[in-house]
């Protein structure tokens, strides 16, 4: 069963810096990958999509990266702003389908101060 | 085009009751799947609907049921509700099946079981 890890936690920086989140799974045969952020009490919105062909996926100020023979993937988030404060989660997708559904780590806790 | 739309999007009820929530996904997509999040256990998939069928169904209790309507509309019930209940339901919509396109999640809707 796929189990997915998010480092850190939570993290608190001002405004301004470029920041790395980092998510690592364990069960490599993966489809594709899907990098969300939720505001509390609000639903996911999706800000990328990285394909298991591709290693890179870039949106604005923000990159991420797959490494599926390790397990990884690496959200960059540049030149950070208070509105990017909220939780950032990944979630793989198993190459052999989705029958149990998307799974989520438990997110990066992100506050950028003003 | 408009996004993935929930209703309601707060409800109380009390133990024993029943409740239903609704889900429309985004036009042109045929795949709804359902999520519950609570602090403790972070994002859980309930199940998935494509073409009006179950395809997935994560581990939950028979109190949690589904069904989806020739729409692509879903609907989810929970019946005798018990405390442990309340959480944020958030369901998903997407192409594709199983996880293989992006996945674009609604507003979700707050239950309180009291």
């Amino acid at each position: 069963k796929q189990e997915v890890t998010q480092i850190p936690a939570a993290l608190s920086v001002p405004e301004g810096e470029n920041l790395v989140l980092n998510c690592s799974f364990t069960d490599s045969a993966i489809y594709n990958l899907q990098w969300f952020r939720q505001d509390p009490g609000k639903g996911l919105t999706s800000l990328l999509l990285i394909q298991s062909s591709q290693r890179e996926q870039t949106s604005g100020r923000l990159n991420a990266s797959l490494d599926k023979s390790s397990g990884r993937s690496t959200l960059y988030i540049a030149a950070s702003q208070p509105g990017d404060s909220a939780t950032y989660l990944c979630a793989p997708i198993p190459s052999g389908g989705g029958a149990d559904g998307l799974t989520f780590g438990k997110g990066t806790h992100l506050i950028i101060q003003p | 085009k408009a996004g993935v739309t929930q209703t309601p999007r707060y409800l109380i009820k009390t133990r024993g009751q029943q409740v239903t929530l609704s889900c429309s996904p985004i036009s042109g997509h045929r795949s709804v799947s359902w999520y519950q999040q609570t602090p403790g256990q972070g994002l859980q998939f309930l199940f998935e609907y494509f073409s009006e069928t179950q395809r997935n169904k994560g581990n939950f209790p028979g109190r949690f049921s589904g069904r989806q309507f020739s729409n692509s509309r879903s609907e989810m019930n929970v019946s005798t509700l018990e405390l442990g209940d309340s959480a944020l339901y958030l369901c998903a919509s997407s192409r594709a099946i199983s996880g293989r396109d992006e996945q674009y999640f609604g507003p979700g809707t707050r239950l309180t079981v009291t």
